[in-house]
């Protein structure tokens, strides 16, 4: 079992569904990430959240809309999503805003989302 | 703004051959640097980093970087592939007291029998 596990693993939605990708991390950690993977393109960070405050939004449409309720558990709700948001997303965990030799960031096995 | 340039989105090397993957950053404050490995269907997994301890990092699965300053490079080396080394390789950078981390755009390594 990895430290932070991500459901569903796969999801497919219509343009006109609202969904939820949940994450949760085992490690103790008190931020928390999403990610965008995909295809030819570097992981674009989504979102941050410190201590459940979000510290950065990436410039990402509103139809994606996060929820931190506690530094263990991320949310991300899906509202009329496009065929191009489908990618990997991927949730992410570390132990905090500052860096320090111990600030790796671990990663989920990520939800597969494919938007039809 | 930082940056990383991962040269080559696919490598392949023969099984037993020298596997180097590399790896180019830009920062303007000294970085933490990261190679992360993904398996089909799964996450991303670190494989080692480099927080301005020593030069030469040395990771899981036998791989290691050497980050080097004046080329700005942190590449990434294993003397002798095996096939289980079949992976998407990334590359990040992650400049000291921030806590984003840019990753480069992949790089493919296929094993050849």
């Amino acid at each position: 079992e990895t430290g932070v596990t991500q459901t569903p693993r796969h999801l497919v939605m219509g343009m006109t569904n609202k969904k939820s990708l949940k994450c949760e991390q085992h490690l103790g950690h008190n931020a928390m990430y999403w990610y965008k993977q995909s295809a030819k393109k570097p992981l674009e960070l989504m979102f941050v959240y410190n201590f459940k405050e979000q510290t950065e939004n990436n410039s990402v449409p509103s139809r994606f809309s996060p929820e931190c309720p506690n530094s263990s558990h991320l949310f991300l709700h899906l509202h009329t999503l496009q065929p191009e948001d489908s990618a990997l997303y991927l949730c992410a965990s570390s132990q905090g805003r500052t860096v320090s030799s111990g600030n790796t960031i671990y990663f989920g096995e990520g939800s597969w989302l494919t938007v039809v | 703004a930082q940056s990383v340039t991962q040269l080559g989105s696919h490598v392949s090397v023969s099984e037993g051959a020298l596997v180097l993957l590399r790896c180019n950053y830009s920062s303007s404050v000294p970085p933490y640097l990261f190679w992360y490995v993904q398996y089909p269907n799964q996450g991303l997994q670190l494989l080692l980093k480099y927080t301005s301890a020593a030069t030469l990092v040395k990771g899981i699965n036998g791989f290691e970087a050497e980050f080097k300053k004046s080329e700005t490079s942190f590449h990434l080396t294993k003397p002798s592939a095996h096939m289980s080394d079949a992976a998407e390789y990334f590359c990040a950078v992650r400049p000291g007291g921030n806590e984003k981390l840019t990753f480069g755009t992949g790089t493919r390594l296929t094993i050849i029998p």
